[in-house]
């Protein structure tokens, strides 16, 4: 069974940074494309960014709010995905979800439970 | 910025048909996913490349598309199908796009 669990969320002050972990399971990671998506409060669905498969070049895009602020990065031996979040914003505040994207489709196939990032001071 | 245009809400009787649509410039080139979000859970995938059903899903769940519009059916509606309803493309750099969101109630 594909699973994927995200951790690393809770409270930072507006400027700070954190890191999100994605501990993958139940596929072979290291061919899937992976994405971050958030969800603020009460709001919609907002796509963070994506990380190919080495395979593919290995290369990350970001959405215009985070870009020069999030990266992204995988670590194929671990299984593991993760999110640096520097700079934050008061507007960062979210629930993020780790997904997958197994078939380099540009879509989501799989989605975490989700970690929460409340940014506040 | 490319965006996708869904209705906020679509209301339906148990047992009838339900039609979310969602508007792009782009869609005619580029592949529609949609997504259910039940409160307080993670979003299901459940039509790919704008009518392809996953494994699991169950066939009162279909896909079409027409132009700048693809359009999620789910007929002989049932109470546990009461969620949000994302659509999904992306544009042709890859930048992935959400719609706003549907929220379906069964009444």
């Amino acid at each position: 069974e594909v699973q994927l669990v995200e951790s690393g969320g809770g409270l930072v002050k507006p400027g700070g940074s954190l890191r999100l972990s994605c501990a993958a399971s139940g596929f072979t990671f290291s061919n899937a494309w992976m994405n971050w998506v958030r969800q603020a409060p009460g709001k919609g669905l907002e796509w963070v960014g994506r990380i190919k498969s080495k395979t593919d070049g290995g290369t990350t895009d970001y959405a215009a709010p985070v870009k020069g602020r999030f990266t992204i990065s995988r670590d194929d031996s671990k299984n593991t995905l993760y999110l640096q979040m520097n700079s934050l914003k008061t507007e960062d505040t979210a629930v993020y979800y780790c997904t997958t994207d197994t078939r380099g489709y540009y879509y989501m196939d799989v989605w975490g439970k989700g970690t929460t990032v409340t940014v506040s001071s | 910025s490319y965006e996708l245009t869904q209705p906020p809400s679509v209301s339906v009787s148990p047992g009838q048909t339900a039609r979310i649509t969602c508007s792009g410039d782009a869609l005619p080139k580029q592949y529609a996913y949609w997504y259910q979000q039940k409160p307080g859970q993670a979003p299901v995938l459940v039509i790919y490349k704008d009518s392809e059903r996953p494994s699991g899903i169950p066939e009162r769940f279909s896909g079409s598309s027409s132009g700048t519009t693809v359009t999620l059916t789910i007929s002989g509606v049932q109470a546990e199908d009461e969620a949000d309803y994302y659509c999904q493309s992306a544009d042709s750099s890859g930048t992935v796009v959400f719609g706003g969101g549907t929220k379906l109630t069964v009444l």
